[in-house]
């Protein structure tokens, strides 16, 4: 079955960097996209960034671009988020997903990774 | 950027009643249209894609449905585990967004 587990995740102060991991199994990693997808505590859902199947092509939402970069190995099946100059505004759980396989919708989430950006 | 519009914010039904939720867009998303459901702590669950088309193991009493720029997702008789928030999300244009989400509680 598909499982996506999400590592990496902390407090951290203003302005410094984090970088998540999503390792991925039960499916042939290499034949799809991935998205990052975070939640705020008590908010609801904002789409992040996703990256191609074989890493060539990446799509960011307007909050993080310039700050955040998505990349994959497929050798490890392992999809990343490294977030720089974070932000408070950062603070939330973040997902990663499967994508459908047309730069599409979510089939399959991970349980996420909380971040907290906190002096 | 395609702004996805939820309502109503807080839907109160009984079990065993219908439950209709809308998600508007401010433009055409040509059927690009998700919904998903997320339960307390947990992560989100595809419903439906297409507007219309329900995922995996989704149970018949969910259905969606498309006119122009509003879409809606109907449940035809709210079971004790359809308690939850329910988003619909636009795949259509970049980057893509969220509706705010419908919670659907116990009345």
């Amino acid at each position: 079955q598909v499982q996506l587990v999400e590592s990496g995740g902390g407090v951290v102060q203003p302005g410094r960097s984090l970088r998540l991991s999503c390792a991925a199994s039960g499916f042939t990693f290499s034949n799809y996209a991935m998205h990052w997808v975070r939640q705020a505590p008590g908010k609801g859902l904002e789409w992040v960034a996703v990256i191609s199947y074989d890493g060539t092509n990446e799509y960011y939402g307007d909050s993080v671009k310039g700050r955040f970069t998505i990349s994959r190995d497929n050798s490890k099946n392992t999809l990343y988020v490294q977030m720089n100059s974070l932000r408070a505004e950062d603070t939330a759980v973040y997902y990663c997903a499967r994508d459908n396989g047309h730069f599409g919708f979510c089939d399959y989430w991970g349980q996420g990774a909380l971040v907290t950006v906190s002096a | 950027e395609i702004v996805m519009t939820q309502s109503p914010a807080t839907l109160s039904v009984s079990p065993g009643e219908r439950a209709t939720l809308s998600c508007r867009a401010t433009q055409s998303v040509n059927n690009n249209l998700a919904w998903y459901q997320q339960k307390p702590g947990q992560a989100p669950r595809l419903l439906i894609s297409g507007a219309s088309t329900r995922a995996t193991g989704v149970p018949a009493r969910f259905s969606g449905s498309e006119s122009g720029t509003e879409f809606t997702l109907t449940i035809s008789s709210l079971q004790s585990e359809d308690f939850a928030v329910y988003f619909c999300q636009q795949y259509y244009n970049w980057p893509r967004t969220f509706g705010q989400g419908t919670k659907v509680e116990i009345k």
